[in-house]
């Protein structure tokens, strides 16, 4: 089976740093998704970790460690605009199809 | 904007009806999933189809079906509507079909169905 865990919300101040965990247990590991979503909108990709270590892009990176069972994504520079809900996923399945999706953490940047 | 739409954006219905939603995948994608949010269950996977075929299942009730047409367009068919299938119904596509690969999967702008 597979189980992912996410704080629920976070607050922050515009302009600050906020890193959101994420612990997940699943047979067999096919990598880790982070999607954002804004309330009422559709999930948008923001990466894809499969191999240890931290990926960059832009103001968002993302962070893998395999034999912890962890994940974070660090959000710089935060704007007004990154208000939303942070999902992290993992593929299962005989052939790694299925997507489990955490609860989500809901992130609030206040001004 | 996803390359993926959905229609209708939003369905009000009663009880115990039947409706179909519609999801067209971005040009190229051959994967359609199908995936339910409510406020309580978070995003749940229901079920993927890949150039026509059924290909995963997930906690996809009898009373809901789907299929994947020769354009590659889907449908879900939910019937014997209850209170407690209210929930946002996204669809999403992916060329390959196979996450555990890296293939992303790009959501459409979901169909907020209400049953009363």
């Amino acid at each position: 089976g597979q189980n992912i865990d996410q704080p629920t919300e976070m607050t922050a101040t515009e302009g600050a740093i906020v890193q959101i965990n994420c612990t997940y247990q699943t047979s067999g590991f096919n990598g880790l998704f982070w999607y954002q979503q804004h309330a009422g909108e559709a999930p948008t990709f923001l990466s894809y970790n499969v191999l240890d270590g931290l990926e960059e892009k832009g103001r968002f990176s993302s962070f893998l460690s395999r034999s912890k069972g962890y994940s974070y994504l660090l959000l710089k520079e935060l704007q007004m605009k990154d208000s939303a809900s942070y999902l992290c996923a993992v593929p299962w399945g005989a052939a790694g199809n299925k997507l489990t999706f955490g609860g989500g953490t809901r992130v609030l940047v206040k001004p | 904007d996803s390359g993926v739409t959905q229609t209708p954006k939003h369905l009000i219905t009663a009880t115990g009806q039947r409706v179909t939603l519609r999801c067209s995948p971005r040009s190229g994608d051959l994967s359609v999933y199908w995936y339910q949010q409510s406020l309580d269950q978070g995003l749940q996977f229901l079920i993927q189809y890949y150039n026509g075929e059924e290909r995963a299942k997930g906690n996809i009730l009898e009373r809901f079906s789907a299929q994947q047409f020769p354009d590659l367009h889907s449908e879900l068919n939910l019937s014997s509507l209850e209170l407690g299938d209210s929930a946002l119904y996204f669809c999403a596509s992916s060329v390959e079909g196979l996450a555990g690969a890296g293939d992303t999967q790009y959501f459409g702008p979901g169909t907020r169905l209400t049953v009363l």
